[in-house]
């Protein structure tokens, strides 16, 4: 069974200053889906990024950039010129491209909960 | 704007209170999902679907119970609420067979079982 790793259940950052957030994931497949989804005081979980295995070059939004290391079955997240309102809980999910049944469906690490300090 | 609705942000239900949860989603989206939100546990599936009247069992079904009678609204029912129920509720859809768009989720409820 395919398993999401967040192994940082806190990290803190200062403002303006980049920081790493870490993912691991098992898999036997070849081709699936890696998100990063933030979830702020508000409760909304939004979609930060996504990544494609398929795709060699690496992921990124704005100040959102990702480490795809597919041998590695590494997926992490940097935030660079970190603001206030990146304080969240960062979910790292997967999803295979087998949407038979519960394949599809996402598979979630447990948390990484991010201070931003002014 | 894709949304999926909670119908309540707070709730707070006495022991063996029969709860309802109720979630709608605007997109014609074919997958609804509840999760409940602990810390240090992260998210963990209840009870999924995909289709009208179609339910899945998740990872921790038990105590709970789900009704999909429209395309839209997908329902977390607790026959008898229990301290341990405590929890926050996220409700999330998706389309089918398009894993790339991942999930919207709506805001959550906090549920307090007294």
């Amino acid at each position: 069974a395919q398993t999401v790793t967040q192994s940082q259940p806190e990290m803190s950052v200062q403002e303006a200053e980049t920081v790493t957030l870490s993912c691991t994931y098992d898999t036997s497949e070849s081709d699936y889906y890696l998100f990063w989804y933030k979830q702020p005081p508000s409760r909304q979980m939004i979609l930060v990024i996504r990544q494609e295995a398929y795709k060699q070059q690496n992921a990124t939004e704005n100040r959102f950039s990702v480490n795809f290391q597919k041998a590695a079955k590494s997926f992490s997240l940097k935030i660079s010129d970190s603001q206030l309102g990146d304080a969240a809980m960062y979910f790292c999910a997967y999803t295979s491209l087998n949407y038979g049944g519960s394949q599809g469906n996402l598979i979630f690490g447990k948390g990484t909960k991010l201070s931003v300090k002014p | 704007d894709v949304k999926v609705t909670q119908s309540s942000r707070y709730l707070v239900k006495r022991t063996g209170e029969k709860v309802f949860l109720e979630c709608v989603q605007d997109m014609d989206h074919e997958n609804m999902f509840w999760y409940r939100q602990d810390p240090g546990l992260g998210l963990r599936l209840i009870y999924f679907s995909y289709d009208v009247k179609m339910k899945e069992k998740g990872d921790i079904p038990e105590g709970y119970s789900v009704s999909r009678e429209k395309k839209e609204r997908f329902s977390l029912i607790l026959e008898s609420a229990s301290t341990n129920q405590t929890s926050m509720y996220l409700c999330a859809s998706s389309l089918l067979a398009r894993p790339y768009y991942g999930y919207t989720f709506g805001s959550g409820t906090r549920l307090t079982v007294v």
